[in-house]
C-alpha cells in the first residue's frame, strides 16, 4: 500500500532551526508537496520538490531524495506564527495525491 | 483574484438528516476536490473532478454521499442520511499554479449531533 510517515508532534524554540522529516512510499512519484495548516484554517501551500536537492523559498526550504524516498522542511528563525500542523502529501504515478497526518510544531518563546 | 469558496463554513445536525456543501473554484481551475479531514490527521479524498467528470470516487461512501458538478464549475457535496461518524471538516479545493498545488477553501465544519 501507499504510505506516508511524519512526526506526530515537535516542538521548538523561537529563533531556532526545526527540521521535520517525511518519508513515502507510493507508486511511483510525481512530485512531493509541503503545506502548513492553522488550527481550524485550511492547508496552504508551502513548497514543491520533483528533483533531488534543496529548494529554498525565504525561511523555509524543501529537501528531497527520491532513492531514499525522504523528505524534510527546514524552518528558519522560527517565529511564534509558524506553530501550526506541516502536511506532507506525495503524488504518485497516477497523480493522485497522498497525504501524510501532518506533523504539530508547537513554538516556545 | 477569489480564492476557493466554501459554504456553509458551520453546520450543525441531527442524524439522519440531509446536508449539503457548496463550493466555487478558483476561475479557469478545471480540477476540483473534495476532502474530508478529522482533527489531528490529513485530509482524505472523497471525489476528484477534472470539469465535470469524476474521474476519481472511489473513497466517496456511495450509499450516503453524492456529489455533482454541472457545468464543471460550481460542485455540491451531499450526505444523505447523515451519520454521527461523518462529523468532520469538509474540504474543497481546486488544482492550479506553476506546481499544480492545491488551493483549498476554508471549509465546512460538520456536527452531526
Amino acid at each position: 500500500g501507499q504510505n506516508i510517515d511524519q512526526p506526530t508532534e515537535m516542538t521548538a524554540t523561537e529563533g531556532a532551526i526545526v527540521q521535520i522529516n517525511c518519508t513515502y512510499q507510493t507508486s511511483g512519484f510525481n512530485g512531493l508537496f509541503w503545506y502548513q495548516q492553522h488550527a481550524g484554517e485550511a492547508p496552504t501551500f508551502l513548497s514543491y520538490n520533483v528533483l533531488d536537492g534543496l529548494e529554498e523559498k525565504g525561511r523555509f526550504s524543501s529537501f528531497l531524495s527520491r532513492s531514499k524516498g525522504y523528505s524534510y522542511l527546514l524552518l528558519k528563525e522560527l517565529q511564534m506564527k509558524d506553530s501550526a500542523s506541516y502536511l506532507c502529501a506525495v503524488q504518485d504515478s497516477n497523480y493522485q495525491l497522498i497525504w501524510g497526518a501532518g506533523t504539530k510544531l508547537i513554538i516556545k518563546p | 483574484e477569489a480564492g476557493v469558496v466554501q459554504s456553509p463554513r458551520y453546520k450543525i445536525i441531527e442524524k439522519k438528516q440531509p446536508v449539503a456543501f457548496w463550493c466555487n473554484p478558483i476561475s479557469g481551475h478545471n480540477t476540483l476536490y473534495w476532502y474530508l479531514q478529522n482533527l489531528g490527521q490529513g485530509p482524505e479524498l472523497l471525489i476528484r473532478y477534472e470539469n465535470e467528470e469524476a474521474v476519481d470516487d472511489s473513497q466517496l461512501p456511495k450509499d450516503r454521499f453524492s456529489a455533482e458538478r454541472l457545468k464543471g464549475v460550481d460542485s455540491t457535496l451531499k450526505i444523505q442520511p447523515a451519520e454521527l461518524g461523518d462529523s468532520a471538516v469538509y474540504l474543497c479545493a481546486s488544482k492550479g499554479g506553476p506546481t499544480g498545488e492545491l488551493f483549498f477553501g476554508e471549509g465546512s465544519r460538520l456536527t452531526v449531533l
